[in-house]
């Protein structure tokens, strides 16, 4: 399996910050990475999909970058609602596996 | 807008088969992949498998002796059977469609949490 390691497991910004999330994989996955937003009790959002491209309706504060092995999910501008867990996920290969998740708290 | 909901038994005993079912509304389930993931309570996510609508499967081989998905185009639903289950088993467990441009999970269910306990 493709191990999916992201940094930090927790971080705590404040509003307005610009937020970083790298995601490294065991392997190369070219640009076969996704990033999701989890909130509380709530079920996971797609956000990046193709390591860089931004799904109809997220905002655009989001971004995401990398291929091959090292990844970063970037938050331009931390807003209050952002506070969740991100996850990153790769489907170059089966099985899929995500990321163990990164806790973004505010300071 | 599709809407998927998960519904099943909360709890089951250890060594039972867990089943669960997700409905599709909004949209018709012939079309796009359908997937399973669940997550550990205070845990991270596991995708467990995805089945198209034809009936062509791919299952985490970690899960795959004890994992059968299929679908039900007639009642535009799909479900999972996870057999033998212990504790460990235990989790929410997310039905989820592929996005509508994207090779990503883009609609999901609300989620269900399943306990295995005797």
């Amino acid at each position: 399996d493709i191990q999916m390691t992201q940094s930090p497991s927790s971080l705590s910004a404040s509003v307005g910050d610009r937020v970083t999330i790298t995601c490294q994989a065991s392997q190369d996955i070219s640009n076969y990475l996704n990033w999701y937003q989890q909130k509380p009790g709530k079920a996971p959002k797609l956000l990046i999909y193709d390591a860089s491209n931004l799904e109809t309706g997220v905002p655009s504060r989001f971004s995401g970058s990398g291929s091959g092995t090292d990844f970063t999910f970037t938050i331009s501008s931390l807003q209050p609602e952002d506070i969740a867990t991100y996850y990153c996920q790769q489907y170059d290969n089966l099985p899929q596996t995500f990321g163990q998740g990164t806790k973004l708290e505010i300071k | 807008q599709v809407q998927l909901q998960e519904s099943g038994p909360g709890l089951v005993k250890p060594s039972e088969t867990l089943s669960l079912t997700c409905t599709v509304s909004g949209g018709s389930i012939s079309s796009y992949y359908w997937s399973w993931i669940r997550q550990p309570p205070g845990k991270g996510l596991e995708w467990i498998g995805y089945i198209y609508y034809s009936g062509s499967t791919n299952y985490n081989p970690s899960l795959k002796s004890r994992v059968t998905i299929s679908v039900d185009t007639s009642k535009n639903q799909f479900s999972l059977k996870l057999s033998s289950v212990t504790a460990a088993d235990t989790a929410v467990y997310y039905c989820a469609r592929e996005a509508d441009t994207a090779m990503g999970w883009g609609y999901w269910g609300q989620g269900t949490l399943v306990t295995v306990s005797s």
